[in-house]
């Protein structure tokens, strides 16, 4: 089965720096990476997701690169703010297969006022 | 678009009492749900697969019988956690994939999640 690694577990930054999180997963037939943010005490939101038939999305602030040949993805946050502190977890599967999602460990992310 | 609720949001309940939680899907039909839990600073945990009008799947470890979950409709899955006891405390959390007319699916949108305290 699938196997997300996710690194670091926790990540403090100053207000306006960058933030970056890694993922790598383990099986090559998994083809859509969702990212999600989870405040405390409430469910995970979907942040910006990618498909393996591109290698880099970007929403305003967020960005996500996936390298296919290594297989890993990461999370690029820029222009940090304290409201982007929460908890980030990458995941994983096989799209239109209704294949449940193998979530990483999760990075705790704090932006320092 | 794309809403998951959750009810109740929390719930404190003695030991041996039955609890069950309710997901809904607002704006989109799916015809499978997730239920996870979490605890404390770990990420999500799989506990099984609902697909509406079968039988859950449930993951290696998850006792079926204590963890009843019902797929009856597109919107509305629910789980009852039975007997319960203190160490099924934990952070409940479902998601819904959208169906389509494709069958396209892979976005998984998540409820709040329901906080269980069992005394």
């Amino acid at each position: 089965g699938e196997n997300v690694e996710q690194h670091p577990s926790t990540l403090s930054v100053q207000e306006g720096d960058s933030a970056v999180i890694k993922c790598t997963y383990s099986d090559s037939a998994s083809n859509y990476f969702p990212w999600y943010k989870q405040e405390l005490g409430k469910g995970p939101q979907l942040i910006i997701d990618i498909r393996s038939n591109v290698g880099e999305k970007k929403d305003q602030r967020i960005a996500v690169t996936l390298n296919k040949t290594a297989k890993h993805f990461s999370l690029h946050i820029t222009e940090t703010q304290p409201e982007d502190s929460a908890v980030y977890f990458c995941a994983a599967t096989l799209s239109g297969s209704a294949r449940q999602l193998t979530f990483g460990s999760g990075t705790q992310l704090t932006v320092l006022p | 678009g794309a809403v998951v609720s959750q009810h109740p949001s929390r719930v404190i309940c003695k030991s041996g009492t039955s609890v069950k939680i309710e997901c809904r899907s607002l704006d989109f039909q799916a015809t499978t749900m997730f239920w996870y839990r979490q605890f404390p600073k770990q990420s999500l945990m799989l506990m099984a697969t609902s697909n509406e009008g079968s039988k859950a799947t449930y993951e290696q470890g998850v006792e079926k019988d204590k963890f009843l979950i019902n797929h009856a409709s597109l919107t509305l899955s629910t789980l009852t956690v039975t007997s319960a006891h203190p160490e099924d405390s934990s952070f409940y959390i479902c998601s819904a994939l959208p169906r389509t007319s494709g069958g396209f699916q892979e976005t998984q949108y998540f409820g709040p999640g329901t906080r269980l305290l069992v005394l």
